[in-house]
């Protein structure tokens, strides 16, 4: 365990459906992030927050709703996905802004129906 | 802005044989660089990181790697691979007083018996 948890592990959603991603971190850190990662290409920022205010939005569709209450917790919000936003997605925390780099959970794996 | 080059996106060594995993990247500021390593159905582990101290950077597992500035390279080696080593392998870029981590595309790494 890396102290950064992420649930669930895997989720399998209807494109009407609801549901959100749960990510946890008991390291002190101020800042948290979500990234997706689709197969073959880059990690992608999706959001950022720093002391529980989103500081990057980078241009995510609104079917993904980021949510921050404290700084040891981060959701993802997620409504009328798509197909193609099957992928994994993974939120990492750090305790500076990212100088001395991430720490990452191991990742909601979703595949959407 | 900034970007990173893995020049291999798949490499493949013999178990016990060196590994190395090449990056360049590009970067205005001075960066922050990092080596992460993904298993399969896991998150991003932190293998090493440069942050302007010395340029040899020792990491876990036996990696390492050396920041050139005048070639711009961040090449990750090992002198003795091991069949856990069989991963895929992302170079990072952090600009100095930004959030934001650029990703590399990856490169695959199997060893072979």
């Amino acid at each position: 365990e890396t102290g950064v948890t992420q649930t669930p592990r895997h989720l399998v959603m209807g494109m009407t459906n609801k549901k959100s991603l749960k990510c946890e971190q008991h390291l002190g850190h101020n800042a948290m992030y979500w990234y997706k990662q689709s197969a073959k290409k880059p990690l992608e920022l999706m959001f950022v927050y720093s002391l529980e205010e989103r500081v990057e939005n980078n241009s995510v569709p609104s079917r993904f709703s980021p949510e921050c209450p404290n700084s040891s917790h981060l959701f993802l919000h997620l409504h009328t996905l798509q197909p193609e936003d099957s992928a994994l997605y993974l939120c990492a925390s750090s305790p500076d802004g990212g100088h001395y780099g991430y720490t990452f959970g191991s990742g909601t794996r979703l595949t959407v129906v | 802005a900034q970007s990173v080059t893995q020049l291999d996106s798949h490499v493949s060594v013999s178990e016990g044989t060196p590994v190395l995993l090449r990056c360049n990247y590009s970067s205005s500021y001075s960066p922050s660089l990092f080596w992460y390593v993904q298993h399969p159905n896991k998150g991003l582990q932190l293998l090493l990181k440069y942050t302007s101290a010395a340029t040899l950077v020792k990491g876990i597992n036996g990696f390492e790697a050396e920041f050139k500035k005048s070639e711009t390279s961040f090449h990750l080696t090992k002198p003795s691979a091991h069949m856990s080593d069989a991963a895929e392998y992302f170079c990072v870029v952090r600009r100095s007083n930004d959030y934001k981590l650029s990703f590399g595309a990856g490169t695959t790494v199997t060893v072979r018996a």
